[in-house]
């Protein structure tokens, strides 16, 4: 079955440093992979996605994503954070069953920025 | 550009009480997909519809039932409705084809008392 690991549920860094959440998939098959991004008490925002072609994704505010299937990784990173950025941020990937789909999610990275 | 849209944003009800939750899709989006968040956890998918047909189904109490209508719209109708209920339920769509992205809605704060 697929799954998605957040490694990391609190991350932490300051304004203007480097930002980098990770997350490792398992799929059977070559997966479609989500960020989103929850702020406080709002819904999901997506951020980016990966379906196929380039493996380097760019999404919304600077934040970019690599797809990669060796490691079975999808991290997403920011070169410099910014105070707005503080958030809750999860992975996804979505299962496809008899042409549904469903998303799984990762348990969230929880992202605080120190000014 | 237009999003989902749900309502109502809050909900208060008792124990044993009933309550239905709406879900407007992006227009042209044919599929809806409900998830279910407790606090400090992850969204964990319910159910979804596509073309007014049940497509697939996750970890939905059986006291919750839903449905698409012809316009699109679908309705969350949960019964009997538990503590354990109280909940941030997100609304997603799509539409069917290529990568299927979906785009949530602002959610509906359940809250069981």
């Amino acid at each position: 079955a697929q799954s998605v690991t957040q490694l990391g549920s609190h991350v932490s860094v300051s304004e203007g440093a480097l930002v980098l959440l990770r997350c490792n998939y398992s799929s059977s098959v070559p997966p479609y992979l989500f960020w989103y991004v929850q702020y406080p008490n709002q819904g999901l925002q997506l951020l980016l996605k990966y379906t196929t072609g380039a493996t380097l994704v760019k999404g919304i505010n600077g934040f970019e994503a690599e797809f990669k299937k060796s490691e079975t990784s999808f991290h997403l990173t920011k070169p410099s954070a910014h105070m707005s950025d503080a958030a809750e941020y999860f992975c996804a990937v979505s299962l496809i069953i008899q042409g549904a789909q469903k998303l799984v999610f990762g348990q969230g990275t929880r992202l605080t920025i120190n000014p | 550009a237009a999003g989902v849209i749900q309502s109502p944003r809050h909900l208060i009800k008792e124990k044993r009480e009933t309550a239905t939750l709406k879900c407007y899709p992006i227009p042209r989006h044919d599929t809806v997909y409900w998830y279910q968040q407790g606090p400090g956890q992850d969204p964990q998918f319910l159910i979804s519809f596509y073309e007014k047909m049940q497509s697939d189904k996750g970890s939905i109490p059986d006291r919750f039932s839903a449905q698409q209508f012809s316009d699109y719209h679908s309705e969350l109708n949960m019964s009997s409705l538990e503590l354990g209920d109280s909940a941030l339920y997100f609304c997603a769509s799509s539409i069917r084809q290529g990568s299927n992205t979906q785009y949530f809605g602002p959610g509906t704060r359940l809250t069981v008392l």
